[in-house]
């Protein structure tokens, strides 16, 4: 299994400008999410889902957009890039949702994106 | 989610056994303990996770007061890829929903050769 991956690694944007993040993990888990870590700070949810077709807000949310077509797959859509979205995008999933799942949350290796 | 203290930055020497303090006093019955860690510029690793028995994998030991309001990471033999960011996390165990992990600064442990 390749786990959880990221594209690109590397992102440099103009502010206005749009683009996808992309995330795919093989390990059919259901649940996929989100998270953006500026420089000394911990991970903030931005977005997840709990399923295909089943997205919703975390902490952060505005100026993204996900969706959820296919279990695999949770692409993360910057709508028009600000400087204040500067940051490292890390995507993670971990197997299920219901009560009995594990939190064990699989991380993939990150996108660090600057916006000029 | 109950808040954790942990300190900032900590000292081990390679070899030696990494104890890593985490201090949740507000922690609910229906929570667990969580650990991750965070290597220089990748996502973060699970590492561990407890209620409130001792637990030991590959990768470390969890040891969690009685009165559960605190509990330590120990990393037997520290080598120098376990210099990481190490988060001490509470909540319950998952129930869907979002259920994202809140980290915090988390502890800088450092292993020195």
């Amino acid at each position: 299994n390749a786990g959880v991956t990221q594209t690109p690694k590397f992102q440099v944007l103009k502010t206005g400008q749009s683009m996808t993040l992309q995330c795919a993990q093989d390990m059919n888990h259901e649940y996929m999410s989100w998270y953006r870590q500026d420089p000394g700070m911990g991970l903030r949810l931005i977005h997840y889902s709990v399923g295909a077709g089943i997205t919703d807000q975390g902490e952060v949310p505005n100026g993204y957009n996900v969706s959820r077509s296919t279990t695999e797959d949770f692409p993360l859509r910057l709508l028009s890039a600000a400087p204040s979205q500067t940051s490292v995008y890390f995507c993670a999933s971990r197997p299920g949702t219901s009560g009995r799942a594990t939190d064990t949350q699989y991380f993939g290796p990150g996108t660090r994106l600057t916006v000029l | 989610d109950a808040k954790t203290t942990q300190p900032t930055s900590m000292d081990c020497a390679e070899g030696r056994a990494a104890n890593l303090p985490c201090n949740h006093s507000t922690i609910s019955g229906n929570e667990y303990v969580y650990w991750y860690r965070q290597i220089h510029s990748q996502g973060p690793q699970y590492i561990i996770h407890g209620l409130k028995n001792n637990e030991t994998n590959e990768m470390a030991s969890l040891i969690i007061t009685e009165d559960r309001k605190s509990s330590t990471l120990i990393l037997p033999h520290a080598t120098l890829r376990d210099t990481a960011v190490y988060y001490c996390i509470v909540r319950p165990l998952s129930g869907g929903g979002a259920d994202g992990l809140t980290f915090g600064k988390g502890t800088h442990l450092i292993i020195q050769p």
